[in-house]
């Protein structure tokens, strides 16, 4: 069993919608949880970081972590073409013995106007 | 401020080979780490460099090394490439102090024939 579970879609939403992108874990030292926007043929690009439960909210995109359920999740409100890309979820433990992120495997996400 | 630069872009050698990819960090960080994304495998952590000391490695054979130098710049080398190789690696940095996360720069795509 992988570490990070993340769907990989792929995700096909009309212009305007409301995307819910999610991931689940099994390792309960994660404690520190990323979202990032990787476009094709790029490096991945952080959008949203925390390090609690609840929400934090940042423009259209807001990050949610339950760690009770081993549970995150990112919504993109009022979609774009533009936010066509694959998300990736990462996740790390606490301190700085181990400062590797750990993946999901990404969804594509295709907004179509 | 400029980004975490990774040169070459793109790279072909032959199988048996060695391949030597850098990375220069975001100026003032201090830790650069390497990342493997091979087609559905998954981002997968390699290396991580602190101020010039190897602290972490990921699950890859001893063939898979690099090396930090005094300004912060790192270099992953591949030695003796076999196929399942070619995927686009990932160096980023992060600054020093807690709750950090890691920047990422566009990659080097390595190709194995």
């Amino acid at each position: 069993q992988k570490e990070v579970e993340q769907d990989p879609g792929p995700l096909s939403v009309p212009e305007g919608a409301i995307v819910s992108l999610n991931c689940t874990y099994s390792n309960s030292a994660f404690q520190y949880f990323m979202w990032y926007r990787q476009y094709s043929r790029k490096g991945p690009e952080l959008l949203m970081y925390t390090y609690s439960s609840g929400n934090k909210e940042d423009g259209r995109f807001t990050a949610q972590v339950d760690k009770s359920s081993k549970y995150i999740s990112l919504f993109i409100r009022d979609s774009q073409p533009s936010d066509s890309a694959t998300y990736l979820c990462a996740m790390k433990t606490g301190g700085t013995s181990y400062g590797k992120l750990t993946f999901g495997q990404g969804t594509i996400l295709t907004v179509h106007p | 401020e400029a980004g975490v630069t990774q040169s070459p872009t793109h790279l072909i050698k032959t199988r048996g080979q060695q391949a030597t990819l850098r990375c220069s960090p975001i100026s003032g960080h201090t830790s650069v780490y390497w990342y493997q994304q091979a087609l559905g495998l998954g981002l997968q952590f390699l290396l991580w460099y602190d101020e010039g000391e190897e602290r972490n490695r990921g699950n890859f054979p001893p063939r898979f090394s690099g090396r930090q130098f005094p300004n912060y710049s790192s270099e992953l080398n591949v030695n003796a490439l076999e196929l399942e190789d070619s995927a686009l690696y990932l160096c980023a940095s992060r600054p020093n102090g807690p709750f950090r996360s890691q920047y990422f720069g566009p990659g080097t795509r390595l190709l194995v024939l």
